[in-house]
């Protein structure tokens, strides 16, 4: 069964510094990997996703993200962070097919501190 | 509208009692998606549906939770004698098939 480890639960990073988001993944093939982020009183919002190809891939608001296979990785970074950022980030892998019954981690909450 | 529609957006109901949550996709999306999000926890799928045809429900914890999607677009999840372990955020998503899914901002469900 597919599985998300998102060992953060808090977060804590001063308005301008780099972020780094760590997630791990249990996933028998090639898995579909995605992150999300969830501001208070709105929906998941899909940040980017990984597929296939290029193993650093670019997202919105200035995110990306590295597939690494051989520590089962896809952490999620940000060079300069702002205070808009704050919000809830969650790891999610998907079977074959992608968007279908997508496993979700159990988030991590992102504080940004001036 | 622009995007995926939940309602109501807030439910209070007694333990023991029937609630129908709504949720409208965005206008023409074949792919709709069921989570639950308990409190403090990532969403946890429940059901799939592609078009009319509810293809997975493996994620249904119990014989008390249905969905239905009659005519491929609007749907509705129903949970019958509720109980305290329901009490979560439900989020609906819907896309295009094998596209981005959208989701909505959830009916929070409270079972007092």
């Amino acid at each position: 069964a597919q599985s998300v480890t998102q060992p953060d639960i808090h977060i804590t990073v001063s308005e301008g510094a780099s972020l780094e988001l760590r997630c791990n993944y249990s996933y028998g093939a090639t898995p579909y990997l995605f992150w999300y982020v969830q501001s208070p009183g709105q929906g998941l919002q899909l940040l980017l996703k990984y597929f296939s190809g290029d193993t650093l891939v670019q997202g919105i608001k200035g995110f990306e993200a590295e597939f690494k296979r051989s520590q089962s990785s896809f952490n999620l970074r940000k060079p300069s962070v702002h205070w808009s950022d704050a919000a809830e980030y969650f790891c999610a892998v998907g079977a074959s097919g992608g968007y279908q019954k997508v496993t979700f981690g159990i988030g991590t909450k992102l504080q940004v501190i001036p | 509208g622009a995007g995926v529609s939940q309602s109501p957006r807030y439910k209070v109901a007694k333990r023991g009692q029937d609630v129908a949550l709504r949720c409208d996709p965005i206008s023409g999306h074949v792919s709709l998606f069921w989570y639950q999000q308990a409190l403090g926890q990532g969403p946890e799928f429940l059901t799939y549906f592609q078009n009319e045809a509810q293809l997975d429900k493996s994620g249904l914890p119990s014989d008390r939770f249905f969905a239905e999607r009659p005519e491929g677009s609007v749907s509705t999840l129903k949970i019958q004698r509720t109980q305290q372990e329901d009490s979560a955020v439900y989020l609906c998503a819907s896309s295009l098939k094998g596209q981005e899914a959208f989701f909505g901002q959830g009916t929070r469900l409270t079972v007092v």
